[in-house]
């Protein structure tokens, strides 16, 4: 069965301060990967997804996540949080022949000034 | 940028009533999804849609659920008769292919059973 594990409920961090939010996941076959953010009131957007190559991929927004099968992990990370990163993180795992998506329970970013 | 719409945004609904939860996917999508997440819970999968028949569903989605796509353009979930535990936001989700898997959601709608 697929699952996905983010350790972190909460996070705070200061505007400028670098961000990684961690992710961990099972799945049975080649995983594809995902994180989403959801700001107050709006829906799930995509930030960025790997699905196979170059394991450190680049997103949206300055974000980047990097693949490591050894480990089970897709960390995100970004260099210098913006005020605006505020928000609810996912991470989430598919397959090329399962599509549905299997998500963790999200970490909560806060951003302080 | 197209979007995935859902109506309405939030809906309270007593105990045992029926609740038609309305979802526009991305036009030229072919998949289409529930998922539901209960307050400070996972986002969990329900039900997936293809071809005008569900092809995949899971435990949660019993026969109290079913989805529909009754004219081209909108995707429902309906709840025949709502639980207390039904209370969740519930999020559409749609994609084609060759874009792989990558999934376009709503922005959810707020479901509160009292």
């Amino acid at each position: 069965a697929q699952s996905v594990t983010q350790p972190d409920i909460h996070i705070t961090v200061s505007e400028g301060a670098s961000l990684e939010l961690r992710c961990n996941y099972s799945y049975g076959a080649t995983p594809y990967l995902f994180w989403y953010v959801q700001s107050p009131g709006q829906g799930l957007q995509l930030l960025l997804k790997y699905f196979s190559g170059d394991t450190l991929v680049q997103g949206i927004k300055g974000f980047e996540a990097e693949f490591k099968r050894s480990q089970s992990s897709f960390n995100l990370r970004k260099p210098s949080v913006h005020w605006s990163d505020a928000a609810e993180y996912f991470c989430a795992v598919g397959g090329d022949n399962d599509y549905k998506l299997s998500f963790g329970a999200g970490t909560t970013v806060t951003v302080r000034a | 940028e197209p979007e995935v719409t859902q109506t309405p945004s939030h809906q309270v609904t007593q105990m045992g009533q029926e609740v038609i939860l309305r979802c526009v996917p991305i036009s030229n999508h072919l998949y289409f999804y529930w998922y539901r997440q209960i307050l400070g819970q996972k986002v969990e999968f329900l039900v997936s849609f293809y071809n005008n028949e569900i092809s995949e569903k899971s435990e949660i989605f019993d026969d109290q659920f079913s989805v529909e796509r009754p004219d081209g353009s909108n995707f429902t979930l309906k709840i025949r008769s709502t639980k207390l535990e039904d209370s969740a936001m519930y999020f559409c989700a749609s994609h084609t292919l060759p874009a792989k898997n990558i999934q376009y959601f709503g922005a959810g709608t707020r479901l509160s059973v009292l």
